[in-house]
């Protein structure tokens, strides 16, 4: 597609539930990454993937989230048991991976759990 | 101390003005500087890349790094009512895990 496209692109649910946010990212880019933005503040660094595997997952704050990217193209996050500090702007963003493009974000999945 | 610091604004000028907007930096092996531009509800689109030191001009738009300071900034020439946005810094050892600032909320107004 023409962008990074994320849906969707607001998404309330309550505590405790299970959510999975979705990316598609730009055709032919084989690097996407994900990254929070809680409200006045910079996007952090969840997970980045090359490909199908995740090659740095370091900034998933804990086991209750997860990523799958099965096809190297399309990614889900997934996140299990949500409480209400995981309120914010999910961002995903894809490369060409070589290092000298920067990346291209999406318009995010704003997260609210009640 | 955090990894790069901004300052939060808000910045408010008038339309034409020369506006600088500048981070710091704490971890000397950081090689890659990039600077995007958000509008409110949008993702962060990228504006510069520098790649180690040294100054990169873009249209209205010039980027400098000095890494002996560990102090990178953005310029922005004539700037425009369009150009009101939060400005975020960013820098990585590598592109594949970049660390942001909190932005500058940036108003230029008519």
């Amino acid at each position: 597609g023409a962008g990074v496209s994320q849906t969707p692109s607001n998404k309330v649910t309550e505590k405790g539930k299970y959510v999975e946010l979705r990316c598609d990212p730009i055709s032919g880019h084989t690097a996407l990454y994900w990254y929070r933005q809680s409200l006045g503040q910079g996007p952090e660094f969840l997970i980045y993937f090359q490909g199908t595997g995740a090659a740095d997952d370091s900034g998933l704050p804990n086991d209750r989230f997860f990523a799958v990217r099965p096809e190297g193209s399309v990614s889900t996050l997934k996140i299990q048991r949500t409480e209400r500090g995981d309120s914010a702007v999910y961002l995903c963003a894809s490369s060409t991976g070589t290092g000298g493009d920067g990346y291209t974000f999406g318009s995010g999945t704003r997260l609210t759990v009640v | 101390q955090k990894e790069v610091e901004q300052d939060p604004g808000p910045l408010s000028v008038p339309e034409g003005a020369i506006v600088s907007l500048n981070c710091t930096y704490s971890n000397s092996a950081f090689q890659y500087f990039m600077w995007y531009r958000q509008y409110s509800r949008k993702g962060p689109e990228l504006l510069m890349y520098t790649y180690s030191s040294g100054n990169k001009e873009d249209g209205r738009f010039t980027a400098q790094v000095d890494k002996s300071s560990k102090y990178i900034s953005l310029f922005i020439r004539d700037s425009q009512p369009s150009d009101s946005a939060t400005y975020l810094c960013a820098v990585g050892v590598n592109t594949d895990k970049l660390i942001f600032g909190t932005g500058t909320r940036l108003q230029v107004f008519p």
